[in-house]
């Protein structure tokens, strides 16, 4: 099992929104609501912002937010802010039994 | 507040086993353990992360079917501690080791350790 793609760079200024994808297949993202996004800071481990597909765990700030069409799934941070500048990775569960990952987008914020 | 705690021996030559035990605190393994998978979780350097494999309380696991042949992950409710061992490592295992907790039936990740690097060297 492949894992999921997603672009290794994002960016946007202060206040702006950014979307980052996650393509896989029909086997993972597009067979399941099974998403979810992980938000990293150098030296920490991941962090939960997003689970299946559009939730948000308690504590994590309604300005993140998720979606899901077809193969692909998004994470959507709107009013963008100093803090939000991490690195970003999509998860899904996929056939059969098995969790892959995306490779990972670092966002900036200019 | 619960909490993983992880640890093992960090430099390893090609060939030989990695070990990692994950220790889980603040709250019963054992009357916690029915309703978790307890995982592995690897992120090379500069890389993406990679999940290893995982158990439920019935000792049932399941790996990542590149890894399968090398990866064993175990219980002990005694000691509120599960454990990864990968076989016949090479450089490409060097990597931070995350141990973490998803709930069953769900297949995400709301509970990490804080990671081991295990580098793999000659």
């Amino acid at each position: 099992q492949s894992a999921l793609t997603q672009p290794p760079s994002a960016s946007g200024s202060p206040g702006q929104s950014v979307t980052i994808s996650c393509t896989g297949t029909s086997s993972d993202v597009g067979g399941y609501n099974y998403v979810s996004w992980y938000q990293q800071e150098p030296g920490t481990a991941p962090k939960l912002m997003i689970y299946e597909v559009s939730k948000r765990p308690s504590g994590v700030p309604n300005r993140f937010s998720g979606s899901k069409s077809g193969n692909t799934a998004s994470l959507t941070v709107s009013g963008l802010q100093a803090e939000d500048e991490a690195d970003y990775y999509c998860s899904s569960y996929a056939d059969t039994n098995n969790l892959i990952f995306g490779g990972g987008t670092k966002l900036t914020v200019l | 507040q619960m909490q993983l705690q992880q640890w093992g021996a960090g430099l390893l030559k090609p060939s030989e086993t990695l070990s990692l035990t994950c220790a889980v605190y603040g709250e019963s393994f054992s009357d916690s353990f029915s309703d978790y998978y307890w995982s592995w979780i690897r992120q090379p350097p500069g890389k993406g992360l990679e999940w290893i494999g995982e158990i439920n309380h019935s000792g049932n696991t399941n790996y990542n079917p590149s890894l399968k042949s090398r990866v064993t992950v175990s219980v002990d409710t005694s000691k509120n501690q599960f454990s990864l061992k990968l076989s016949s490592v090479t450089a490409a295992d060097t990597a931070v080791y995350y141990c973490a907790r998803r709930t069953t039936v769900v297949y995400y990740f709301n509970n990490w350790g804080q990671g081991t690097l295990v580098t793999v060297s000659s």
